[in-house]
């Protein structure tokens, strides 16, 4: 089993739709958890972390459950700018990077 | 926010030459830099962690003979991919992570290497 799993996708969604990203860890001792968005031939960019009580960051939600070890993040209202790559990272000693799960946004 | 520097930015080079790529955190102390590997529609892939002042430790399967890790300063971490050839033509990326930045990784902007 891989370390960090994510939605295969693509995910292909009209603007305006909510879309949800499922991300598992198999590392039950992972200390921290976050969401990078990258773009095509770009550098990941941190779009935030994730903390157990939950967080939101605008249209931006994101959900920490550590006994299912599952981590998620909701995109409300989406826009043709959210179009990229969505990259799970969970960090215990080093920084694993899920595969990513590419959005297309529609118009 | 915190910024990495990377460069070059796009490297062509013939078979059998050696590209050095260059990462700098400016403005804040990088105790630690990552270099990752990425093959086109795949996802990242760890390569190496380098520690200023000690030796790179190596992913498994990463010939640290071939992909040469430096890390002198606590703001400069550099690769040298040694006798590149076609195999090795993908992006590389360096990551920092600060001492004070609440373990938060800042990228580089990548090195696309193209090896002919």
């Amino acid at each position: 089993r891989k370390e960090v799993e994510q939605d295969p996708g693509p995910f292909n969604v009209p603007e305006g739709a909510t879309v949800a990203f499922n991300c598992t860890y198999s590392n039950s001792a992972s200390q921290s958890f976050f969401w990078y968005r990258q773009d095509c031939r770009k550098e990941p960019k941190l779009l935030m972390s994730v903390y157990s009580s939950g967080n939101e960051d605008g249209r931006f939600t994101a959900q920490l459950n550590r006994a299912s070890q599952y981590i998620s993040l909701l995109i409300r209202d989406s826009k043709l700018s959210d179009s990229a790559t969505y990259l799970c990272v969970v960090n215990k000693q080093n920084f694993v990077f899920g595969p990513g799960t590419r959005l297309s946004v529609l118009p | 926010g915190a910024v990495v520097s990377q460069h070059p930015s796009w490297v062509i080079c013939k078979s059998g030459t050696s590209v050095k790529i260059e990462c700098r955190s400016l403005d804040f102390q990088a105790t630690t830099m990552f270099w990752y590997r990425q093959f086109p529609k795949q996802s990242l892939m760890l390569m190496a962690t380098s520690n200023e002042g000690s030796k790179a430790t190596y992913e498994q399967g990463v010939e640290k003979d071939k992909f040469l890790i430096n890390h002198a300063s606590l703001t400069l971490s550099t690769l040298t991919v040694t006798s590149a050839h076609p195999e090795d033509s993908s992006f590389y990326i360096c990551s920092a992570l600060g001492t004070v930045l609440n373990e938060k990784l800042f990228f580089g902007s990548g090195t696309q290497l193209s090896v002919l």
